[in-house]
């Protein structure tokens, strides 16, 4: 497919457990962001890349959350120690390059975490 | 501090045009004004986006006020499909920089 790829696309968990979620983006994207997404609100951003490098970790919430890109294409959510409060629709999007104007994101369809 | 507000929901008739405001008074010379939207269980949809001139695509018009402190999308003959939540962003021109309010959620009605 040409789109953004999440998995699993549903997951529940218990609290205490370690989750990791996938993100592979568009091909040849080289901007890749995460956001998190509460019922009734807006996707609230937790970090961005730019190639291997996290150029903007601002938005994760707690040192229990941590993305990586190690070859500057697909990336891995991981949740260290979930909680309750860390229910939510996880979402990956890509862009064709840092900065281009035309500022069109591309969305997967978003990975729903389940903390029980 | 938000960047955009907009109206929490709005309704339109099926085949009428839906205008959805957006104010960003704060908006500086170098920001842009992108809409997004997000129809229920999907990621968000790029929609369009400007900087001082209105600009037209096939999905949508977006009108941008003189002073640039709010701007309009408008969607020209709504129909069923474009139920959804629409998102106003403001965004630094070369920034990657991507952040999502609350957004409008727009019910179109049979």
């Amino acid at each position: 497919g040409a789109g953004v790829s999440q998995t699993p696309s549903n997951k529940v968990t218990e609290k205490g457990k370690y989750v990791e979620l996938r993100c592979d983006p568009i091909s040849g994207h080289t901007a890749l962001y995460w956001y998190r997404q509460s019922l009734g609100q807006g996707p609230e951003f937790l970090i961005y890349f730019q190639g291997t490098g996290a150029a903007d970790d601002s938005g994760l919430p707690n040192d229990r959350f941590f993305a990586v890109r190690p070859e500057g294409s697909v990336s891995t959510l991981k949740i260290q120690r979930t909680e309750r409060g860390d229910s939510a629709v996880y979402l990956c999007a890509s862009s064709r390059e840092a900065g281009a104007n035309t500022g069109e994101l591309f969305f997967g369809e978003g990975s729903r975490l389940t903390v029980l | 501090d938000a960047k955009t507000t907009q109206p929490p929901s709005m309704d339109c008739a099926e085949g009428r045009a839906a205008n959805l405001p957006c104010n960003h008074s704060t908006i500086s010379g170098n920001e842009y004004v992108y809409w997004y939207r997000q129809i229920h269980s999907q990621g968000p949809q790029y929609i369009i986006h400007g900087l001082k001139n209105n600009e037209t695509n096939e999905m949508a018009s977006l009108i941008i006020t003189e002073d640039r402190k709010s701007s309009t999308l408008i969607l020209p003959h709504a129909t069923l499909r474009d139920t959804a939540v629409y998102y106003c962003i403001v965004r630094v021109v070369n920034s990657d920089d991507m952040r999502f309010g609350a957004g409008t959620r727009l019910t179109v009605k049979p």
